[in-house]
């Protein structure tokens, strides 16, 4: 079975400050994608970025950075200098192939980290 | 522009009533997915569809049903609303054939109040 876990359930910052939002996942197959989305206060999901499981590259997009690291089963989003707007939800979710489902994959959602970022 | 809407937005329903949601997407996606958002669980996944006359149950089908008579719509519907089914439910469409495949866009969700 798949799991993903976010243990920060709320982060408070104050503008300007980094912060890092912990993934941390689950999962027997070898061949996974790992999603960040964010969940402004009108309540959308917006996706954020897309990772599989065969590149660890970090990747970075103006503020937002992202670190897998596949020994320690870690997805963690950094956002550098927060800003208010930042402030929302933000999911780590997983999808595997499912044998039954040929090539079609499913989300597992960690229950998400409520960000406020105080001016 | 492509998109996927949800309707109603907000529904307030009486316990024991029949209530359906409805999801379109104008992707022409192939799969389609029903989620419920409860505080502390994220989204839990309810049904699901890779296709035309295709429907799976997902973590958390229980009282709940979809149909798949084309590829734009997948409603989802509560045979008999009960208070436990209050939530938000959202949902969402991919492509397999995409590349990379299958990275889920959602709709803007629907707000569901069961008395």
């Amino acid at each position: 079975a798949q799991k993903v876990t976010q243990a920060q359930t709320e982060i408070s910052v104050v503008e300007k400050e980094d912060v890092t939002l912990d993934c941390v996942y689950e999962t027997r197959d070898t061949t996974y994608y790992l999603f960040w989305y964010k969940q402004p206060p009108s309540g959308e999901l917006v996706f954020l970025i897309r990772r599989n499981s065969f590149d660890e590259q970090n990747e970075i997009s103006g503020r937002y950075s992202w670190n897998f690291q596949k020994s320690t089963s870690s997805f963690n989003f950094t956002i550098t200098a927060s800003q208010v707007v930042d402030s929302a939800v933000y999911f780590c979710a997983l999808s595997v192939t499912y044998r039954s489902s040929g090539s079609a994959r499913q989300l597992t959602f960690g229950s998400g980290t409520q960000l406020t970022v105080l001016p | 522009d492509a998109e996927i809407t949800q309707s109603p937005r907000h529904k307030i329903t009486e316990t024991g009533r029949q209530v359906t949601l409805a999801c379109h997407q104008t992707w022409n996606h192939n799969n389609m997915f029903w989620y419920r958002q409860d505080l502390g669980h994220g989204l839990r996944l309810i049904h699901y569809s890779y296709g035309v006359q295709d429907t799976n149950k997902g973590e958390v089908s229980d009282g709940y049903s979809v149909s798949r008579s084309n590829t734009e719509d997948l409603p989802l519907t509560l045979e008999s609303a009960a208070s436990s089914q209050t939530s938000v439910y959202f949902c969402a469409s991919s492509e397999s054939r995409s590349i990379p495949p299958d990275t889920q866009y959602f709709g803007p969700g629907t707000r569901l109040t069961v008395l």
